[in-house]
């Protein structure tokens, strides 16, 4: 069985930073590219940041750009999200999701963390 | 970087259709066939419903099914049932190897 469990999420201080953390089990995690979206609670999704199997390709949302950097660590299973100088409307619940092979769509995703951003 | 307009709600009695549409542009739906849609209800993590425009995962029911026209993509429920409300979203690929989600549809079975 697929699981995404993302950890890291809480409250953070504007300009602080924040790691958030997606451990991967149930697939061979380095034959799949992985995504970051993130939602504020009661409003609608927002994809935030992609990479490629081998970290070759990594994208940003515009929103997010310049400020947040994905990696991943394939020998560990795990997805990372970094969070430089965050902002109040940074404030969301971050998913991991799983893209599909050779495809463009997201077939698996995690429960979600949630971040705080507040003074 | 916009997102995708939906209809904020749509609304129909048991075993109507309804539909929920989806509209982009050139650079995303309209330039490809990669939009898919996700089912959300309270409190839950999406669910994927519909993949390259038209096509079912294992385990979805035939009751949804997707199309597209030009820059707008379709989400179509038929046999509508209390269980399918719940927000829905169609996401597309966009240009830049970035991707777009719609602004969201709340579905309410009256």
């Amino acid at each position: 069985e697929v699981m995404l469990v993302e950890s890291g999420g809480g409250l953070v201080q504007p300009g602080r930073s924040l790691r958030l953390s997606c451990a991967a089990t149930g697939f061979t995690f380095d034959e799949y590219a992985m995504h970051w979206v993130r939602q504020i609670p009661g409003k609608g999704l927002e994809w935030v940041s992609g990479i490629t199997w081998n970290s070759g390709s990594r994208d940003y949302a515009e929103s997010v750009k310049g400020r947040f950097s994905i990696s991943r660590d394939n020998a560990k299973n795990s997805l990372s999200l970094h969070m430089h100088n965050p902002r109040v409307e940074d404030t969301a619940l971050y998913f991991c999701v799983r893209q599909q092979q050779l495809a463009d769509y997201f077939d698996s995703w995690g429960q979600g963390t949630l971040v705080t951003v507040s003074s | 970087q916009s997102a995708l307009t939906q209809p904020a709600s749509v609304s129909g009695s048991p075993g109507q259709s309804i539909t929920i549409s989806c509209r982009g542009t050139s650079s995303d739906v309209g330039g490809h066939d990669f939009v898919s849609w996700y089912q959300q209800h309270p409190g839950k993590v999406p669910r994927l419903l519909i993949f390259d425009v038209t096509n079912r995962p294992s385990g979805v029911s035939n009751r949804f099914s997707g199309s597209k026209s030009g820059s707008t993509a379709s989400l179509t429920i038929s046999g509508l049932q209390a269980e399918d409300e719940a927000d829905y979203y169609c996401a597309s690929y966009r240009s830049s190897a970035k991707y777009v989600f719609g602004t969201g549809t709340r579905v309410t079975v009256l």
